[in-house]
């Protein structure tokens, strides 16, 4: 079976500043990952995802993110946040071939004037 | 495509009550979960349809909870009798499998629901 520890429930942070959002996963077999972003009263939305290739992965909003296998992370990173980015973000890991995703606690990032 | 469509958004009912939630996915998309999202527990999957058909239901809590995809373009989550530990979001989402990967899911905006 698959899990995923978000390190963080919350992380502020002021406009124009970069942020990472950690996210540890847990599985014996390979998978894929992916991030995705929840606004107030709203579905998530992917941010972007890891199916194979290169561990860099570039997503919508100027998100990008890096799958590090060794360490078993996908961090996610923005070099420069808006107040818009405000939201809740949640990491999630499916088995490579499977379609039932798990999804982490979730991180809330707060962006500040 | 209009997205995965969710009805009703906000859904108030008294304890004992049947209560229908309906989902329709995006056109195409052959893979349909229902979530249940809280704050204590995040978000959890009940069920999840391939083709119409229901593959991993482990996740149903219990009997009082059913799912059902008649066709293609439509999935009810139904909940009988309703209890108030069943407040909660429940989101649908859909997914294409093409390929054998997962590419992600679109999800709808979500029903919440309220019992009291």
């Amino acid at each position: 079976a698959q899990s995923v520890t978000q390190l963080d429930s919350q992380v502020p942070v002021f406009e124009e500043a970069p942020v990472e959002l950690r996210c540890n996963y847990s599985s014996s077999v390979s998978v894929y990952l992916f991030w995705y972003v929840q606004y107030p009263n709203q579905g998530l939305q992917l941010l972007l995802k890891y199916l194979s290739g290169s561990t860099l992965v570039k997503g919508i909003n100027g998100f990008e993110a890096e799958f590090n296998k060794s360490q078993t992370s996908f961090h996610l990173r923005k070099p420069s946040v808006h107040i818009s980015d405000t939201a809740e973000y949640f990491c999630a890991v499916s088995r490579t071939g499977g379609f039932k995703t798990i999804f982490g606690a979730g991180t809330r990032l707060f962006v500040k004037a | 495509d209009a997205g995965v469509i969710q009805s009703p958004r906000h859904e108030v009912t008294e304890m004992g009550q049947e209560v229908t939630l309906r989902c329709k996915p995006i056109s195409g998309h052959d893979y349909l979960f229902w979530y249940r999202q809280t704050m204590m527990r995040g978000l959890e999957l009940l069920i999840y349809f391939n083709n119409n058909v229901p593959i991993d239901d482990s996740g149903m809590p219990e009997d009082r909870f059913s799912a059902k995809m008649p066709n293609a373009s439509f999935s009810t989550l139904k909940i009988q009798p309703s209890e108030p530990r069943d407040s909660a979001v429940y989101f649908c989402a859909s997914s294409w499998g093409g390929g054998n990967a997962n590419y992600g899911y679109t999800f709808g905006s979500g029903t919440r629901l309220t019992v009291v």
